[in-house]
Parts: C-alpha cells; structure tokens; sequence
C-alpha cells in the first residue's frame, strides 16, 4: 500500500530552527510537495521537490531523497506565525497526490 | 500565483437539506479539479476528481449519490452534499492544478475552504 509517514506534533522556540522529516513509500514517485496549514483555513504551497537534494526558499528549505524515500521541510528563525500545521504529499506515477496526516507545530516564545 | 476561490466558507443547514458548494479557477482553466474533506485534527481526503465535461471519479467509500459533482465549465466545480445529516459536517476543500499552457507542474491550488455545520 502507499503510506507518507510524518510526526504527528513538534514544538519548537521562536527564533530557533525546527526539521520536519517525512517517509513515504507510494507506487511511483512524481514529486514530493510540503504545504502549510493554519487552523481552519486551507493549505498553501511550500515546496516541491522532485530532483534529489535541498531547495531553499528564504527562511524555509526542502529536502529530497529518492533512494531513502526521505524528505525534510527546514524552517529557520522560527516566528509565531509558523505555528500550524505541515503537510506532506507525493505525487504517485498516477499523478495522484498521496498525504501524509501532517505535523502540527507548536511554537513557544 | 493561480488563485481558486471557494464559496461560501461557511454554511450551517438543517439535517436533511442540501448543500452547493462552487469551486472556482479564477485566472486559469482547470480540466481536473479536485475535492477534499477533512474532519478536525486529520489530513486531507481525497473524496472525488472533478472532471470537466464528463462524469467524476469518486474515491473508495464516498457515496456518488450523496455528493453531487458537476464540473461544467473549466472554470467552475460544484459539490452538492444531498439531503446532508451532521456526520456531513466537516471542512471541504476544492483545488486545481493549472492546465492552462499545458504544461502541469503538478502544483495544486487550493480553495479558501468551506465549513459545513449540519443541525
């Protein structure tokens, strides 16, 4: 079966960095994309990571590994407002997106 | 970026009425438009692919009957909940990916979302 498997929650300081890891293991792989929900409202695009290796993008940055099956979302300077939670999708061969159930992000001042 | 709207975000109905929510791309053509639910504290599922001028294609356990899906025009989705109880209640979410050079980067846009409270 296709699973995508990410911590269920994480806290973290203002101003500090905080990783989000995800595993998958999906029939076929098209891309791995990480998107930002903030309570009630709908998700927002972070990144998306097809090639192997880091895309950084101010102060968030993705990781990519094929072979592990393995990716990170790197938030640095952490601000209160990153409180929410992180999605991780991939992209299956049949174009379908597969989400994990996402990590919630607490942040403490 | 492409922009969806969503409307309206919220509505609150009796048990046994029906419910229409419009999915709209804005400033793009979307063939494929698709549908979420999320209940509080989970991720997003996937309930049906909209599909314009054909029928849509519904994910395993979602009644076609109950959720009426009507994708007329490659800009405009709607999701009918029929005759919606309160276990209907929940947050449903459209979205599109932009097909319009046709060239898809895969990247999904995202409706602001529609609360539903059944009574």
């Amino acid at each position: 079966g296709q699973n995508i498997d990410q911590p269920t929650e994480m806290t973290a300081t203002e101003g500090a960095i905080v990783q989000i890891n995800c595993t998958y293991q999906t029939s076929g792989f098209n891309g791995l994309f990480w998107y930002q929900q903030h309570a009630g409202e709908a998700p927002t695009f972070l990144s998306y990571n097809v090639l192997d290796g880091l895309e950084e993008k101010g102060r968030f940055s993705s990781f990519l590994s094929r072979s592990k099956g393995y990716s990170y979302l790197l938030l640095k300077e952490l601000q209160m407002k990153d409180s929410a939670s992180y999605l991780c999708a991939v992209m299956d061969s049949n174009y379908q997106l597969i989400w994990g159930a996402g990590t919630k992000l607490i942040i403490k001042p | 970026g492409a922009v969806v709207s969503q409307h309206p975000s919220w509505v609150i109905c009796k048990s046994g009425t029906s419910v229409k929510i419009e999915c709209r791309s804005l400033d793009f053509q979307a063939t494929t438009m698709f549908w979420y639910r999320q209940f509080p504290k989970q991720s997003l599922m996937l309930m049906a692919t909209s599909n314009e001028g054909s029928k849509a294609t519904y994910e395993q356990g979602v009644e076609k009957d109950k959720f009426l899906i009507n994708h007329a025009s490659l800009t405009l989705s709607t999701l009918t909940v029929t005759s919606a109880h309160p276990e209907d209640s929940s947050f449903y979410i459209c979205s599109a990916r932009d097909q319009t050079s046709g060239f898809d980067t895969g990247e999904l846009f995202f409706g602001e979302g529609s609360r539903l409270t059944v009574l």
